[in-house]
């Protein structure tokens, strides 16, 4: 179970649109459609912002996205604000009941 | 509104062993699973396993097959990971968090920083 792979670091001007990626496997990312994204800010408590690869539960702005292809999803953020700068971790089911994490990418908002 | 509510930090000697509860309110403890996830300082979240509370079943990712223990009291409604054989490597804030039914971790405790020192 090695943890997929995702940028150290992304970032963006206040207004504009970054994408994280997210490679794993055709064993994880790409066997399920099964990837979450967490939007983790220090000293706070893991916040779900995407479940099931693309979809967003409720309260979580429209601004966040999620996209796959093949053995990489994404997450998009768009309209940057401010209060996104956080760390951003993907998630995937793995099979036989395992899942497993991403390294985390830091977004700047400069 | 669903809550998880962890134990106190800890301080653990090297090869000791160290026992975290996790108390859930809110919602009925039984129809949801409980997840734990680890944080070392400086790196990454770790999902280390999965408890079923009614019964019992756990998985565990690879790394923590031989050395962590989840279990639960469904009386209490409470979920416990306890991780083995202590090392420096082993320092981190350890998370519940329960599954949302969607392949998710939907709500999460506050975390419960373990630091093994000698």
């Amino acid at each position: 179970q090695s943890a997929l792979t995702q940028p150290a670091s992304v970032s963006g001007s206040p207004g504009q649109s970054i994408s994280i990626s997210c490679t794993g496997t055709s064993s994880d990312v790409g066997g399920y459609n099964r990837v979450t994204w967490y939007q983790h800010h220090p000293g706070k408590v893991p916040k779900l912002i995407i479940f099931e690869t693309t979809k967003r539960p409720s309260g979580v702005s429209d601004r966040f996205s999620g996209s796959k292809s093949g053995n990489t999803a994404s997450l998009t953020i768009s309209g940057l604000q401010a209060e996104d700068e956080a760390d951003y971790y993907c998630c995937s089911y793995a099979g036989g009941a395992t899942w497993v994490f991403g390294g985390g990418t830091r977004l700047t908002v400069l | 509104q669903a809550q998880l509510v962890q134990s106190g930090a800890e301080v653990k000697r090297p090869g000791a062993s160290v026992k975290v509860s996790c108390r859930a309110s809110g919602y009925t403890f039984t129809d949801y699973y409980i997840h734990w996830v680890r944080q070392a300082p400086g790196q990454g979240l770790e999902w280390m396993g999965r408890i079923i509370p009614t019964t019992g079943d756990t998985h565990y990712a690879q790394s923590f097959q031989d050395r962590a223990t989840l279990t639960r009291d469904t009386s209490i409604t409470t979920a416990y990971l306890e991780l083995s054989g202590l090392t420096s490597d082993d320092t981190a804030l350890y998370y519940c968090a329960r599954d949302g039914q969607k392949w998710d971790f939907d709500y999460w405790g506050q975390g419960t920083l373990i630091t093994v020192s000698s």
